[in-house]
């Protein structure tokens, strides 16, 4: 059964700075990974899909890798800001279909 | 309409009761999965259509629990003799086709069961 972690489970940062949040995955024979944004009470708006034949995609200050071989991706978030605040979940979809999530990374940029 | 689109937001059921939850996936997508998300947990797949036809239920936590997409647009998930155990958001998503495709998702529906 495919396992996703997201390390820190939260995280608080002044506004301006980098952000670096980790997804691990037990299980490399991966189809994509997609990262998620989470604000309170609400469903989830995709950021990023990464192809599991790409290292990398990138849309504004968003980026975020993959490392099949490892079982790691990264998003990186550049010079925060208060609006980024909300949980950042990761994605891994091993077959034709089925979403496994890790439990999310809690992100608090303060003003 | 420009997004997944789920309804009720909210569900308060007494024990027991039986609740019927809807999902309007964006128009012309092929792939339709519901996910249950318990409080500070990430989503936990349920189910999943292709078309009309359910493809995967091995994630539904017992039989009291029942989806369907009879037209292959327009999903229910119904909860019969909820517990309070059942008390989650349950997420709805929609995909254009089968493989290797962004998933798109509706607000969720916050069932709470007293």
């Amino acid at each position: 059964k495919q396992e996703v972690t997201q390390i820190p489970a939260a995280l608080s940062v002044p506004e301006g700075e980098n952000l670096v949040l980790n997804c691990s995955f037990t299980d490399s024979a991966i189809y994509n990974l997609q990262w998620f944004r989470q604000d309170p009470g609400k469903g989830l708006t995709s950021l990023l899909l990464i192809q599991s034949s790409q290292r990398e995609q990138t849309s504004g200050r968003l980026n975020a890798s993959l490392d099949k071989s490892s079982g790691r991706s990264t998003l990186y978030i550049a010079a925060s800001q208060p609006g980024d605040s909300a949980t950042y979940l990761c994605a891994v979809r091993q077959d034709d279909y089925k979403l496994s999530f890790g439990a999310g990374t809690t992100v608090t940029v303060r003003a | 309409g420009a997004g997944v689109s789920q309804s009720p937001r909210y569900k308060v059921a007494k024990r027991g009761q039986d609740v019927a939850l809807r999902c309007d996936p964006i128009s012309g997508h092929v792939s339709l999965f519901w996910y249950q998300q318990a409080l500070g947990q990430g989503p936990e797949f349920l189910t999943y259509f292709q078309n009309e036809a359910q493809l995967d239920k091995s994630g539904l936590p017992s039989d009291r629990f029942f989806a369907e997409r009879p037209e292959g647009s327009v999903s229910t998930l119904k909860i019969q003799r909820t517990q309070q155990e059942d008390s989650a958001v349950y997420l709805c998503a929609s995909s254009p086709s089968l493989m290797n495709t962004e998933a798109f998702f509706g607000q969720g529906t916050r069932l709470t069961v007293v």
